[in-house]
């Protein structure tokens, strides 16, 4: 069966490191793959997405690769932040007009 | 440009009640999912509609729950005869027709005592 796999302890880093976030995914052959942040008590947001043809994204201080020999997506946050603090979602769909399938989420924890 | 509204954010009910959840899409957007999520756990799919018509309902269980998603008005979630085991945080997201990013709302929790 798909499974998408996140790792499931917190991530700890100290304010200005780069935080590497990873993504596995078996089973699965998508279309193009999405990153999201969820803090407590909210709605997921959307950061960035990369498609199967896409190598690599960047926007401001985020940068996704996507490796579909690999099966599996790195989300980098470089100097990163307290404000940063959140858990984060990797979400895959098959093609543009079907559903998400999330992961569980990793949680980072950025300290001053 | 309002968000994707979803009420109400919290809403508790009696086992056997019927709890019904309200989601209005982004403008613009005519296709929404809801999605469900327990503690600890990952959001998982229940349904996919576009205006007045359900695409992809196999995330759904078969039994007490139905969408729907009019031409007029909110899409609705709607639990009939609510368990313990409904209690979780519901999202309804949004996206346009060609579906690149999804829109979520802020989620009611539904508490079933």
């Amino acid at each position: 069966s798909q499974k998408i796999e996140q790792n499931s302890e917190a991530l700890n880093i100290q304010e200005g490191k780069t935080a590497t976030l990873t993504c596995n995914y078996t089973n699965y052959s998508p279309a193009y793959l999405q990153w999201y942040r969820q803090d407590p008590g909210r709605g997921p947001v959307f950061l960035l997405l990369i498609r199967e043809n896409e190598k690599e994204k960047r926007k401001e201080r985020l940068k996704v690769t996507f490796d579909t020999t690999l099966k599996q997506s790195l989300f980098h946050i470089t100097a990163s932040q307290p404000a940063d603090s959140a858990t984060y979602l990797c979400a895959l769909a098959a093609s543009g007009y079907s559903t998400l399938t999330f992961g569980k989420g990793t949680m980072l924890l950025v300290s001053p | 440009n309002a968000g994707v509204m979803q009420n109400p954010r919290h809403l508790v009910r009696r086992r056997g009640q019927e709890a019904r959840l309200r989601c209005s899409p982004m403008k613009g957007h005519s296709h929404v999912y809801w999605y469900r999520q327990l503690p600890e756990e990952g959001l998982k799919f229940m349904v996919y509609l576009q205006k007045e018509n359900i695409i992809d309902e196999s995330g759904m269980p078969k039994e007490r729950f139905s969408a729907e998603f009019p031409k007029e008005g909110p899409s609705i979630l709607r639990i009939q005869q609510v368990v313990r085991g409904d209690s979780a945080a519901y999202f309804c997201a949004s996206s346009p027709p060609w579906n690149t990013e999804a829109f979520f709302g802020q989620g009611t929790r539904l508490t079933v005592v």
